[in-house]
């Protein structure tokens, strides 16, 4: 049972460059969602999707593009990376089975991508 | 929008000792909160969710209040171990999709 897993773990890419982070899901959950962590902001929503082709933006979308093609898949692409990108990048899913349309159930996070842009 | 605080950032105890983590919210309109654990260069693992309706959870060691109209929630944790050592962080589900975390607190128990 993978559950979800990031890739790369780690990245160092220079300004300006397109980068992709992968994220991958066994569970077949319908929502998943883009994070960032950084000292002293705690984690916060880059975008989200509720479903297969759905996706929204959350608290800090800017410079990020995301897709989602296949319920298992959700990359998340920085079109032209900034030094204020470098963070580490923690996808998760959440899947429907109970409460009201599964909005109360526990999220489920992966290993993280630690990217570092120079 | 909603704001998470976590007292204290960080905490170090002797092994054995019980304790208790602080979690603060100021919009009470919320769907459920939940308490996760992360360790250093990890992902974050689910402890406990207590759902709005509900008072609170407990999980072996581990026991989770909610008291929604103060805004406040805390983790209790008994019999501290080494193995305890992580940061613990809050999070509160306002909408479909806005999980709105406290910044942590970094525990350590000395054995």
């Amino acid at each position: 049972d993978a559950g979800i897993t990031q890739s790369p773990r780690y990245k160092i890419t220079e300004t300006g460059r397109q980068v992709t982070l992968m994220c991958h899901q066994t569970w077949s959950h319908s929502y998943m969602f883009w994070y960032r962590q950084d000292l002293g902001h705690g984690l916060r929503l880059i975008y989200y999707s509720a479903a297969a082709d759905i996706t929204d933006k959350g608290e800090v979308p800017d410079g990020y593009v995301v897709s989602r093609s296949k319920t298992e898949n959700f990359p998340l692409t920085l079109e032209s990376a900034t030094r204020s990108q470098t963070s580490v990048y923690f996808c998760a899913s959440r899947g429907t089975s109970g409460g009201i349309h599964g909005k109360t159930d526990t999220q489920y996070f992966g290993p993280g991508t630690r990217l570092t842009v120079l | 929008k909603q704001e998470v605080t976590q007292i204290p950032a960080a905490l170090s105890v002797p092994e054995g000792e019980n304790l208790v983590l602080n979690c603060s919210f100021t919009d009470s309109a919320i769907y459920n909160l939940q308490w996760f654990r992360q360790d250093p260069g990890k992902g974050l693992t689910s402890l406990l969710l207590i759902q709005s309706s509900q008072r609170e959870q407990t999980s072996g060691r581990l026991n989770a209040s909610l008291d929604k109209s103060s805004g406040r929630s805390t983790l209790y944790i008994a019999a501290s171990q080494p193995g305890d050592s992580a940061t613990y962080l809050c999070a509160v589900q306002t909408g479909a999709n806005n999980l709105f975390f406290g910044t942590g607190t970094r525990l350590t128990v000395i054995p």
